[in-house]
């Protein structure tokens, strides 16, 4: 079983339509659980982090941690062509063999 | 100037061939790391470094091998290149001290490579 199994996609939707992403964990051990967006053709950057069961927002975009369940989603409101990406999740348990890993990503795409 | 910078972009070999991806960084974090991306597989991790003395194994580190010259410099090197090293690869840096040791990677653009 992997640590980290990521929904595929790819996933196509209207532009203003609500994005679910979704993935889900086997380790209860892991503390912080992420969201990286990718564009083509460049590398991930970190889009939000979470540490603690619940939700966290940022303008449209929401994550959410239901550890009991291991299960972490993100959510896009009013999604927009610049939506358009690849979306992994990750997680990590700090210490000083802490790795991050990561899901197998989502590729979304917005079309207006 | 990129934080985390990676050379070649992009590099087509034959199968057999030595091939080295160097990646430079200048965001003065101690941790860096060679992952490989494929379509449907995500980002796994091949090698990493948590200081210039230091080096790791990751899930897949077999065909690979890396250098750590300097805590700005990580190589990674293909001794002999195959057709199944076809990817994307990409160097990223952490910090693992500072007050919000999550474990965010900062990544390169990557370095598409075509083994033929």
């Amino acid at each position: 079983q992997k640590e980290v199994e990521q929904d595929p996609g790819p996933l196509s939707v209207p532009e203003g339509a609500i994005v679910s992403l979704n993935c889900t964990y086997s380790n209860s051990a892991f503390q912080y659980f992420m969201w990286y967006r990718q564009y083509s053709r460049k590398g991930p950057e970190l889009l939000m982090y979470t540490y603690s069961s619940g939700n966290k927002e940022d303008g449209r975009f929401t994550a959410q941690v239901d550890k009991s369940s291991k299960y972490i989603s993100l959510f896009i409101r009013d999604s927009q062509p610049s939506d358009s990406a690849t979306y992994l999740c990750a997680i990590y348990r700090a210490g000083n063999t802490g790795k991050l890993i990561f899901g197998q990503g989502t590729t979304l795409q917005v079309k207006p | 100037d990129a934080d985390v910078t990676q050379t070649p972009r992009n590099r087509i070999t034959k199968t057999g061939k030595r091939i080295m991806l160097e990646c430079s960084q200048t965001k003065g974090h101690d941790r860096m790391y060679w992952y490989r991306q494929d379509p449907g597989l995500g980002l796994r991790l091949i090698y990493y470094s948590f200081d210039v003395k230091d080096i790791n194994k990751g899930e897949i580190s077999d065909g690979y091998s890396v250098s750590r010259q300097a805590q700005a410099k990580f190589s990674l090197s293909l001794e002999s290149a195959i057709p199944n090293q076809t990817a994307l690869y990409f160097c990223a840096t952490s910090d693992a001290a500072g007050t919000r040791n999550t474990g965010e990677l900062f990544f390169g653009e990557g370095s598409r490579l075509t083994v033929l």
